[in-house]
């Protein structure tokens, strides 16, 4: 099974800031990579996937890079709606999994 | 637009089986997408369980697979979960999604709104 290992595991930052969300692949999985945003009290929402395409009605803030074991997510510029938790996801090959995911509090 | 509703008991006790219903709306559920089971903790990350193509396929988490049903009636267009022997583990929000194959787009991007199964005594 692929295990997904995302970094960090909580990070506070301030509206306006530039941030990063690290997650990798025990394995190779090509661009087979897939982002979620989930708000307390709601379902995750698909906000990335293939690594970099961003899913419709997404705001063009949040952007995805990487391929093979390493992958990046990128929100250029902060948003009050933005503090939840990310969770990256691979669907290389069942069984899916996901990474244990990010939290991204106000600092 | 697709929707998913999971319904079923909020209490399972625990050595019993836990079921779950997510009832497809806006769509069919024999259109080409794979139905998929997912499961949070309390305060943990999410789990894939398993996933089901409308004639009857399946796939499932190693871990789980000796438990775990997951079933389509194309009739009442809904899926279906099953598992059995819980234990407090198996405390979580349990979510119905939609994963979607046309690529590049591999991913679960229709979920329902998720149900609290509580497994206690």
């Amino acid at each position: 099974d692929i295990q997904m290992t995302q970094s960090p595991s909580s990070l506070s930052a301030s509206v306006g800031d530039r941030v990063t969300i690290t997650c990798r692949a025990s394995q190779s999985i090509s661009t087979f990579l897939n982002w979620y945003q989930q708000k307390p009290g709601e379902a995750p929402k698909l906000l990335i996937y293939a690594a970099s395409s961003l899913q419709s009605g997404v705001p063009s803030r949040f952007s995805g890079s990487g391929s093979g074991t390493d992958f990046t997510l990128t929100i250029s510029s902060l948003q009050p709606e933005d503090f939840a938790t990310y969770s990256c996801q691979q669907s290389y090959s069942t069984p899916y999994s996901f990474g244990q995911g990010t939290k991204l509090e106000i600092k | 637009q697709v929707q998913l509703q999971e319904s079923g008991p909020g209490l399972v006790k625990p050595s019993g089986t836990l079921s779950l219903t997510c009832a497809v709306s806006g769509g069919s559920i024999s259109s080409s997408n794979w139905w998929s089971w997912v499961r949070q903790p309390p305060g943990k990350g999410l789990e894939w369980i398993g996933e089901i193509w409308h004639t009857g396929s399946t796939n499932y988490k190693s871990s789980l697979k000796s438990r775990v049903t997951i079933s389509v009636d194309k009739s009442k267009n809904q899926f279906s979960l099953k598992l059995s022997s819980v234990t407090a583990a198996d405390t979580a929000v349990y979510y119905c999604a939609r994963v979607t194959i046309t690529i590049p787009l591999y991913g679960m991007d229709v979920w329902g709104q998720g149900t609290t199964v509580t497994v206690s005594s």
